[in-house]
């Protein structure tokens, strides 16, 4: 079965510092690899999705994530943190069965300091 | 906005009570899927449903019943309930089975036990 892990379950950045939130993800087959947010008292947003296609992969909010199959490795990254992007990421594999269900990580909380 | 909608948003009620949560996919989405995001579990991949059909069950309780209407709208029944089921659960949904569809997410409903 797929699983994925996150390092890190609170990250601190300062603002225009670089963002980098790491997920390492476990599947036998090649993976679908997402990345969500989670804003204070809101739902999941998707960020940015690997399916295959170029292994690195440009999101909303100027985030982007690499595919690196050597390192078993989708981390997300941001050049400059922006105060608005505090909140919780989710990075999550999906299930390649006849479900395709997503199986998430615990959630990497990030802060930013003015 | 997602185009998944959820109601009710928040909801408190006693221990041994039963309860009803309703999920609308978005426009001509088929699958549903249901998570449960607690804070010592994380999100938790609860059913999904496919057009109407069960296609998938992970780690739903008994107690904890769902299904997808002709109009594929679909509900989450919670009876008998602990203290424990106090939860964000989320719905979500795809426009097929998975196969790296993009899964969006509702903006949750908030149940408190008490």
């Amino acid at each position: 079965a797929q699983s994925v892990t996150q390092l890190g379950s609170h990250v601190s950045v300062s603002e225009g510092a670089l963002v980098l939130l790491r997920c390492n993800y476990s599947s036998s087959v090649p993976p679908y690899l997402f990345w969500y947010v989670q804003y204070p008292n809101q739902g999941l947003q998707l960020l940015l999705k690997y399916t295959s296609a170029a292994t690195l992969v440009k999101g909303i909010n100027g985030f982007e994530a690499e595919f690196k199959k050597s390192e078993t490795s989708f981390h997300l990254t941001k050049p400059s943190a922006h105060m608005s992007d505090a909140a919780e990421y989710f990075c999550a594999v999906s299930e390649r069965d006849s479900s395709y269900k997503l199986i998430f990580g615990s959630g990497t909380r990030l802060l930013v300091r003015p | 906005d997602s185009g998944v909608t959820q109601t009710p948003k928040h909801l408190i009620t006693a221990t041994g009570q039963r309860v009803t949560l309703r999920c609308s996919p978005r426009s001509g989405d088929l699958s549903v899927y249901w998570y449960q995001q607690s804070l010592d579990q994380g999100l938790q991949f609860l059913i999904q449903y496919y057009n109407g059909e069960e296609r998938a069950k992970g780690n739903i309780l008994e107690r904890f019943s769902a299904q997808q209407f002709p109009d594929l709208h679909s509900e989450l029944n919670l009876s008998s309930l602990e203290l424990g089921d106090s939860a964000l659960y989320f719905c979500a949904s795809s426009w097929g089975q998975g196969d790296g569809n993009t899964i969006y997410f509702g903006e949750g409903s908030w149940l408190t036990v008490v």
